[in-house]
This record gives C-alpha cells, sequence and structure tokens, in this order.
C-alpha cells in the first residue's frame, strides 16, 4: 500500500542534543511538507520542500533543518536552538506544490524532553 | 494572507445527533477547501474537499458545500455515531497564485466527542 512513513513513534530528546524525525513516502509525490501540531493551536508549517534537492522555510523554521537529498525522503532534524521541542510532528506531501490537491498525512511523531 | 476560521469545541453530542461545524475563509483567488480528520493519536486524513463554489463535497455521511458568497465551508452529518470522536479541521489551499503561497492553511480544529 502507498502511504507516509514517519518513525518513530515516539522520541526522546535530551537537553542540547539534536534528533531527527525521519519521513518515507511512496506516494511519488514531489512535494513534501513538516507540520508541528501543539494543543489547541492547529497546525503550523515548518518547512517544505517542492522538488528534490529545494526546500523552503515555513512559519516556525527556527531551531529546525532538513534535507531532501532523495524524492521519497524528507528528515526533519530538531536541533538544540529549538528551546520548546516539545509536539506532535506530522509530515506530508502531495503531488504537486500549488495545485490545490490534498496533502497525506503520516501518523506522527510525538517528541518529548527528557 | 489567507486564513480559516472555525468554530472552538470541544463539541459534545449524543449518538444520532445531527452535526454541524462551522468554518469560514478569507482567500485571494480561488481556493480548493478541504475537511479533515483527526483520530487520537493518529495523523490527518481527508474526509472530503471541494475545488470550486457550489461543489458539494461527500465522503462516509459527511457533507460541505463550498459557499462563495458567505465565504463557508460547514461540515455537516445528520446522524453521528461514537466512531466520529475525533479533531476536524477545514482547511484551504489557494494555489501557487493565491495568498497561501500555494500551502494548506489550516483552522485550529474542532474536537467532536460523542456519547453513546
Amino acid at each position: 500500500d502507498g502511504g507516509i512513513t514517519q518513525s518513530p513513534k515516539y522520541l526522546f530528546r535530551k537537553e542540547g542534543q539534536n534528533v531527527t524525525l525521519s519521513c518515507e513516502q511512496n506516494l511519488n509525490h514531489d512535494a513534501m511538507y513538516w507540520y508541528r501540531q501543539d494543543p489547541g493551536q492547529g497546525l503550523r508549517l515548518i518547512y517544505y520542500s517542492q522538488i528534490v534537492n529545494d526546500f523552503q522555510k515555513g512559519d516556525i523554521a527556527e531551531g529546525y533543518s532538513v534535507s531532501r537529498e532523495k524524492k521519497e525522503s524528507f528528515p526533519l532534524t530538531v536541533t538544540s536552538a529549538q528551546k520548546n521541542p516539545t509536539a506532535f510532528y506530522l509530515c506530508a506531501s502531495s503531488v504537486g506544490h500549488g495545485d490545490n490537491q490534498p496533502q497525506h498525512f503520516g501518523d506522527g511523531t510525538r517528541l518529548s524532553i527528557l | 494572507g489567507d486564513s480559516v476560521t472555525q468554530m472552538e469545541g470541544p463539541v459534545t453530542l449524543s449518538e444520532e445527533a445531527f452535526l454541524t461545524i462551522n468554518c469560514t475563509y478569507t482567500a485571494t483567488g480561488y481556493p480548493s477547501l478541504f475537511w479533515y480528520v483527526q483520530y487520537p493519536g493518529e495523523g490527518l486524513q481527508l474526509l472530503l474537499k471541494a475545488t470550486k463554489a457550489d461543489d458539494k463535497g461527500s465522503n462516509k455521511g459527511f457533507e460541505a458545500t463550498y459557499r462563495k458568497e458567505t465565504t463557508s465551508f460547514h461540515l455537516e452529518k445528520g446522524s453521528v455515531q461514537v466512531s466520529d470522536s475525533a479533531v476536524y479541521f477545514c482547511a484551504l489551499s489557494g494555489g501557487n497564485y493565491g495568498g497561501s503561497q500555494g500551502n494548506l492553511i489550516f483552522g485550529k480544529g474542532t474536537k467532536l466527542s460523542v456519547k453513546p
């Protein structure tokens, strides 16, 4: 079955540590996205990528970094500069960016601070 | 810029009650509109969509009509079930030429609880 796989489901970060969240899709989609979800605040866009080897900052990119070396993979690194990383992180993909098509979501990674 | 406003929850209903979750939007151009559903501990699933004025999206007994004159896309279901308990998100995509710069703009979500 085609879909988006996020791993791990739960992740714990120590102070001063960088952690990387994995996102893989086998939908052959060009565009991929990372969102952060906090209670009562809906979804906020961290980074997005329209095509391989290209990505743009979203609304809350500070303290995060991404790469897009392969079409199917879009990992997110939460750096030590992100002072409040505890949240639910969602990865999504779409056929293309800006084509008014829906996005497909993974099941998320919940990140907590130790 | 583009924005979505949906009614605040939580909404608590008894099984078989009628559901309405209000959603209004502000957008330049001609956006597509979506409803997503999120069950506890999971990601978002597309529930239904509409791409132009007067379109009606429907799925699993849920319906929403794209009303350009009132800039609304209210979600309705005639008879809810306990299994419908979830958080519902209204969203718009304005395309590359809209105010959302090609990205999805989400409302803050409405939590629905259905009691047996």
